[in-house]
């Protein structure tokens, strides 16, 4: 299988503060994951691809000292919006390489973060 | 720079009618093509992919997409709709390995008892 999960599924957060979410590779290793922002009845925007040990990368537009991404272990990567405002306030779904070579994601179930 | 266009934001059909579902996409290369389905407030399930070969693929809960070069197109078909097959649809594509998708803005299916 190709399992990929996060946790929380569900945070409320009053603005000003931080909330850390998790992506795991429950029963793979995944040297690269993405972390993309789904706005409501929209398609998912990839935010920055994370790779295990080094810096994640960003795409245009979004704020890398807002959302913290660190890829510590080959099954886990976390995103820490930092002081987060309303406007940060969406579903967040990352995903897993299963291995080199192949295109592949493997989606995680999301996370809905709302700022109050 | 690629683009993927599902040019139906919103389709109904009767359950036990057939469905397509149209992707199209722009790059000059052929992509590694997906077809994702997500139900509300869930994450993503492939549904069937495309890297190389046969052009018509097969993929769970009886969808297939067919892969037409000519027309930059990676259309998905369902021959008989059920109930449960309501959800949002998203087509993407990748370059090259390891590589980062592109979606479509998706294709919110409702299906009519």
């Amino acid at each position: 299988g190709a399992v990929v999960s996060q946790h929380p599924s569900r945070v409320i957060c009053k603005s000003g503060t931080s909330v850390k979410i998790e992506c795991r590779s429950l029963d793979f290793q995944a040297t690269t994951m993405f972390w993309y922002r789904q706005f409501p009845k929209q398609s998912l925007m990839l935010m920055a691809t994370s790779n295990e040990g080094s810096k994640a990368t960003y795409e245009q537009g979004v704020e890398k000292d807002k959302f913290l991404i660190n890829h510590a272990s080959l099954t886990l990567s976390t995103l820490t919006v930092t002081s987060a405002h309303p406007e940060d306030s969406s579903f967040y779904i990352c995903s897993a390489l299963k291995r080199t070579g192949t295109s592949e994601q493997y989606f995680g179930p999301g996370t809905r973060l709302t700022v109050t | 720079a690629q683009s993927v266009t599902q040019p139906d934001i919103h389709i109904t059909v009767s359950e036990g009618a057939s469905l397509e579902l149209r992707c199209n996409y722009s790059y000059g290369a052929t992509p590694y093509l997906f077809w994702y389905v997500q139900s509300p407030g869930q994450g993503l399930q492939l549904l069937l992919k495309y890297f190389s070969g046969d052009t018509l693929v097969q993929g769970i809960k009886g969808f297939e997409a067919e892969f037409k070069r000519s027309q930059s197109s990676f259309n998905l078909r369902k021959p008989s709709v059920h109930w449960s097959d309501a959800a949002e649809y998203f087509c993407a594509v990748g370059f090259g390995t390891a590589s980062k998708l592109t979606f479509g803005t998706g294709t919110r299916l409702q299906v009519t008892l």
